[in-house]
């Protein structure tokens, strides 16, 4: 089975610019979750969406913004980027149940530099 | 509100020598707790999780952790470590239903031969 798989692995853009990062969940899996990790502040969640819906939102600006598809893969968009935005984006899937004992699955992450 | 603390952000330990990464939480419910290693440019991988089952869990690559409610700690150990497990580790716990896991800021382990 497929592993989670995330696309660019890399990319720069530079201030003022947005950007949109691609998720494709494990086969069968519709939960999708977006996470921020930076050396300052480490992994910070972004939203989680399951069937298309946006479930649940961290504590972020709104020029991040998500959505997912009817095939459960997932964008994350960043408007008007920041200097401060530069970090790696890991997507995570999970299995279709809610509940808080499932694993969740990562990619490989964007790594996202801002200039 | 759930949140993790990792004592110590540097652990360097001798080939073959214990591994003890320290992880304390804070919950309000019962929490489900994992741990996490990521590889210089990799995401992360799971090692093991806490989901009330038993209180000992063993995880892959030969590592695992105890959790201990009166302590509210889950830390993680492995009895002989290995140069290949030179990496950073992450203990997180479940935010409840909601799935979202809020991550502690993580222990680099330094692996000397």
């Amino acid at each position: 089975k497929a592993g989670v798989t995330q696309t660019p692995r890399y990319l720069i853009k530079t201030r003022g610019q947005q950007v949109t990062l691609s998720c494709s969940p494990i086969s069968g899996h519709r939960s999708v979750s977006w996470y921020q990790q930076t050396p300052g502040q480490g992994l910070q969640f972004l939203f989680e969406y399951f069937s298309e819906t946006q479930r649940n939102k961290g504590n972020f600006p709104g020029r991040f913004s998500g959505r997912q598809f009817s095939n459960s893969r997932s964008e994350m968009n960043v408007s008007t980027l920041e200097l401060g935005d530069s970090a790696l984006y890991l997507c995570a899937s999970s299995l279709p149940s809610s509940g808080s004992n499932h694993e969740q699955f990562f990619g490989p992450g964007t790594r996202l530099t801002v200039l | 509100a759930q949140s993790v603390t990792q004592l110590g952000s540097h652990v360097s330990v001798s080939e073959g020598a214990l591994v003890l990464l320290r992880c304390n939480y804070s919950s309000s419910v019962p929490p489900y707790l994992f741990w996490y290693v990521q590889y210089p440019n990799q995401g992360l991988q799971l090692l093991l999780k806490y989901t009330s089952a038993a209180t000992l869990v063993k995880g892959i690559n030969g590592f695992e952790a105890e959790f201990k409610k009166s302590e509210t700690s889950f830390h993680l150990t492995k009895p002989s470590a290995h140069m290949r497990d030179a990496a950073e580790y992450f203990c997180a716990v479940n935010r409840g239903s909601q799935g979202n896991l809020i991550f502690g800021k993580g222990t680099k382990l330094s692996v000397k031969p």
